[in-house]
């Protein structure tokens, strides 16, 4: 079975800052890992994800997460905070193989201000 | 089609009625999910159809939530004698799986249920 845990339900930064939003998985399988980012009354768009290779993966919009497998973590993280990033970001993780149901985390919603 | 469609994209019912909510995924993926999103709420897991195997029906709150999926392709969530705690975002994913992994996950826009 797998789960997702969010730390943080908001996270607020300066626009310049850095972010960092954090996912932790347990998964009884090896894992793959997501995260996806929902803007206001719109549906869920993949920023990243981690299947099997490199542990750094990079996304859109300058989004990067690593894979630590012996920390069962996969934080989300962006060197410098646009206004276009406040949004909502969901962190998922399924087993690998293939037949298994995606789970997601509950959200951390982000503020940018000036 | 280029995405995954969902319809209606918005649907005020009234408290008792019955409600269905279709999805049709992009052609050829495999596997279907429907998930729920209530108001500052994340994601909850529904049901999942993978292939001609039987769904994961494990995430369906009660028995007036049922779901079909005719000929691998096109599915139905049907909400029975609707509730006020039934009003939320009602999400479809597609995705292609086989054995070997899961190749990405598509979502709708998804239909926002009111229940008033």
């Amino acid at each position: 079975a797998q789960s997702v845990t969010q730390l943080g339900s908001h996270v607020s930064v300066s626009e310049g800052a850095l972010v960092l939003l954090r996912c932790n998985y347990s998964s009884s399988v090896p894992p793959y890992l997501f995260w996806y980012v929902q803007y206001p009354n719109q549906g869920l768009q993949l920023l990243l994800k981690y299947t099997t290779g490199a542990t750094l993966v990079k996304g859109i919009n300058g989004f990067e997460a690593e894979f630590k497998k012996s920390e069962t973590s996969f934080h989300l993280t962006k060197p410098s905070a646009h206004m276009s990033d406040a949004a909502e970001y969901f962190c998922a993780v399924t087993g690998s193989g293939g037949y298994n149901k995606l789970i997601f985390g509950a959200g951390t919603r982000l503020a940018v201000h000036p | 089609g280029a995405g995954v469609s969902q319809s209606p994209s918005n649907k005020v019912t009234e408290k008792g009625k019955d409600v269905e909510l279709r999805c049709d995924p992009i052609s050829g993926h495999t596997a279907l999910y429907w998930y729920r999103q209530s108001l500052g709420q994340g994601l909850e897991f529904l049901i999942y159809f993978q292939g001609n195997s039987a769904p994961d029906k494990s995430g369906l709150p009660s028995d007036r939530f049922s779901a079909e999926r005719t000929g691998g392709s096109v599915s139905t969530l049907t909400i029975q004698r609707t509730q006020q705690e039934d009003s939320a975002v009602y999400l479809c994913a597609s995705s292609l799986t086989d054995g070997r992994g899961n190749y990405g996950y598509t979502f709708g826009s998804g239909t926002r249920l009111t229940v008033v």
